[in-house]
């Protein structure tokens, strides 16, 4: 049972570059999300999806975009990595419902050069 | 959002009762209380969650006061692999927009072999 899968792990990204952060879940959950958090903090959501082919904006959205083509799928992209994107980045899951809880990745970890 | 807050640092030994505090004096009616947990170098992971009674699982219990102003999450028997970062939450219920959760800086319990 994975549950919930990023990929990559980890990578570094020169300034100006991009890349795509993948999120798969087996769980078949309705709402995802992307989350990041930095040295000493709590987790900021950036963006998130309620269903296929819908997204909207968290606390952080600036400098990311999302894509939910498929329901098991979320995708964050970083149009052009600047160093303070630097950060561990989650993926998260769950159903609708009151309370529902959501499953996490395991993380990646970019840093921006 | 409403606010939480919790002590920064704990530390308990191992085997003894975890009494973990959270106040949220502006907690809403329809808020619910959910305990997340971090082991280094992972994704969160859900504990678990309540709106007005005393919640049980294999994890924790969940104390919740009377006015609904401070929670308490109870781990019974600490082991060392309760050591953790320790978030608590409070949310509307996960639907009609209301799907995000806002992360705090959490307690750090540290356990005392």
């Amino acid at each position: 049972n994975a549950g919930v899968t990023q990929t990559p792990k980890f990578r570094v990204l020169k300034t100006g570059q991009s890349m795509t952060l993948l999120c798969a879940q087996d769980m078949n959950h309705e709402y995802m999300y992307w989350y990041r958090q930095d040295p000493g903090m709590g987790l900021r959501l950036i963006h998130y999806s309620v269903g296929e082919g819908t997204t909207a904006k968290g606390e952080v959205p600036d400098g990311y975009n999302v894509s939910r083509l498929k329901k098991q799928n979320f995708l964050l992209g970083l149009e052009s990595a600047a160093p303070s994107q630097t950060s561990v980045y989650f993926c998260a899951s769950s159903s609708p419902g009151p309370g529902g809880p959501q499953h996490f990745g395991d993380g990646t970890r970019l840093s921006i050069l | 959002d409403a606010k939480t807050t919790q002590p920064n640092s704990m530390e308990s030994n191992e085997e003894e009762p975890v009494h973990l505090p959270c106040n949220h004096s502006t907690i809403s009616g329809t808020d619910y209380i959910h305990w997340y947990r971090q082991l280094p170098s992972q994704g969160p992971e859900y504990v678990i969650h309540g709106l007005t009674s005393n919640v049980n699982n294999r994890m924790a219990s969940l104390a919740i006061a009377e006015d609904r102003k401070s929670s308490t999450l109870i781990l019974h028997r600490a082991t060392l692999r309760d050591a953790a970062v320790y978030y608590c939450i409070l949310s509307p219920p996960f639907n009609f927009g209301n799907e995000k959760l806002t992360f705090g800086t959490g307690t750090r319990l540290t356990i005392i072999p």
